[in-house]
């Protein structure tokens, strides 16, 4: 799976637009963009995901550039509950393989 | 999100004792994962089974043993563990061959080994 680089850490106003950058310029082409995040104390919560067209879900969207080198996770409306970090994946589908997680984004919502 | 559930939560054993980390999904996947999330590093992948057929074993030394019965039961027999052992363990599930389907997760068995 190619490599990703993301932020350690991210802070953002409660209410506001919490923008999460994920850089994966070496990505092939069956790879997939995938974003969860993990909340203390519990396991990772698959958020969206996608390959080529912007996605959105009732969670989130998720904006890739059209080289697919990188994209950004967007929570539209951040609540303290959002507080986690959050990581973002490539992965090719189709088989069942193991998921490599990168150290993610510490997202803080500030009140 | 109750799709995958783990037991127990927690876990404090010796390093001479036995016991056993269980699984379970009712999402109707045909491949479960075990992870281990140890203090202050990314997770890890330990196991994959696809369709009850063991497809990964990611250099996980011996006294971590897996074990599926069937695909919405996955088991981690543990033994003769070290202090290094202590970590949070993940178990996931997934419906492959199709495509692009996600990865969902139980909440883990937070391991102590004393």
């Amino acid at each position: 799976d190619a490599k990703t680089t993301q932020p350690p850490s991210m802070d953002c106003a409660e209410g506001r637009a919490a923008n999460l950058p994920c850089n994966h310029s070496t990505i092939s082409g069956n790879e997939y963009v995938y974003w969860y995040r993990q909340i203390h104390s519990q396991g990772p919560q698959y958020i969206i995901h996608g390959l080529k067209n912007n996605e959105t879900n009732e969670m989130a969207s998720l904006i890739i550039t059209e080289d697919r080198k990188s994209s950004t996770l967007i929570l539209p409306h951040a609540t303290l509950r959002d507080t986690a970090v959050y990581y973002c994946i490539v992965h090719s589908g189709g088989g069942a393989d193991g998921l490599t997680f990168g150290k993610g984004t510490h997202l803080i919502i500030q009140p | 999100e109750t799709g995958v559930t783990q037991t127990p939560r927690h876990l404090v054993m010796g390093m001479t004792n036995k016991k056993s980390l269980k699984c379970e999904q009712h999402l109707g996947h045909n491949a479960m994962y075990w992870y281990k999330q140890s203090a202050k590093k990314p997770l890890e992948l330990m196991f994959v089974y696809n369709f009850k057929e063991q497809t990964e074993n990611n250099s996980v030394p011996s006294r971590f043993s897996p074990e599926c019965p069937n695909s919405s039961h996955l088991f981690l027999h543990l033994h003769t563990l070290q202090p290094e052992d202590s970590a949070l363990y993940l178990c996931a599930s997934s419906q492959e061959g199709y495509g692009d389907q996600p990865q969902h997760f139980g909440d883990g068995t937070r391991l102590s080994i004393l």
